[in-house]
């Protein structure tokens, strides 16, 4: 059962270079979403997709960009990063968003800006 | 938009006793509410949610929680923890297609 799957797991970057986080989930699901947490202040959402095709921002998207591949992708960019992204990032996702359907988690990548 | 206030950071229990972690929400709306655990270095799962109906809902691993509309709370309680319950708690509402998280409370289970 691999649910969602994000990788990498762990990354250091320097400030100013690219990466892209990258999220596939296999239950058919309809959503997706990118979450940050940080000590304190639990999950934020950055960026959700409602459905293939479509992307919305959320709570705390400057700095980040998506890409809703296809169904089952939805890719997070941080271009470029800074000290302030240093985070764990959380990819999910849900059969359909807002009708109290279960989200699903990744186990999350561990991203460190120096 | 929503928001989810979690009363304690940090609720240290001896094995064995009961606990009861505390989550309020804002809404003047129906809303849906969740419960999810995070064990260390591991992604949330959740533990319980509340969509309609009976105000107790029962969960995973013997969590209860109880929706009371008039106060906006949605507290978590188990009558007994054991160690493998020490882990973050999360209290979440949804709101227009996404979950709004409260900060999280980090139980600490002590033999």
């Amino acid at each position: 059962n691999a649910g969602v799957t994000q990788t990498p797991k762990f990354q250091v970057l320097k400030t100013g270079q690219s990466m892209t986080l990258q999220c596939a989930q296999d239950m058919n699901h309809n959503s997706m979403y990118w979450y940050r947490q940080d000590p304190g202040m639990g999950l934020r959402l950055i960026y959700y997709s409602a459905s293939e095709g479509t992307t919305d921002k959320g709570e705390v998207p400057n700095g980040y960009n998506v890409s809703r591949l296809n169904k089952r992708e939805f890719s997070l960019r941080l271009e470029p990063a800074a000290p302030s992204q240093t985070s764990v990032y959380f990819c999910a996702s849900s059969q359909d968003g807002g009708t109290g359907n279960t989200i699903y988690f990744g186990e999350g990548s561990w991203l460190t800006v120096v | 938009a929503q928001s989810v206030t979690q009363l304690d950071s940090q609720v240290p229990v001896f094995e064995e006793a009961p606990v009861e972690l505390r989550c309020n929400y804002s809404s003047s709306v129906s809303v849906y509410l969740f419960w999810y655990v995070q064990y260390p270095n591991q992604g949330l799962q959740l533990l319980l949610k509340y969509l309609s109906g009976s105000t107790l809902v029962k969960g995973i691993n013997g969590f209860e929680a109880e929706f009371n509309k008039s106060q906006t709370s949605f507290h978590l309680r188990k009558p007994s923890v054991h160690i493998s319950d020490t882990a973050e708690y999360f209290c979440a509402v949804e709101d227009d297609y996404k979950l709004s998280f409260g900060a999280g409370t980090t139980v600490t289970v002590r033999a």
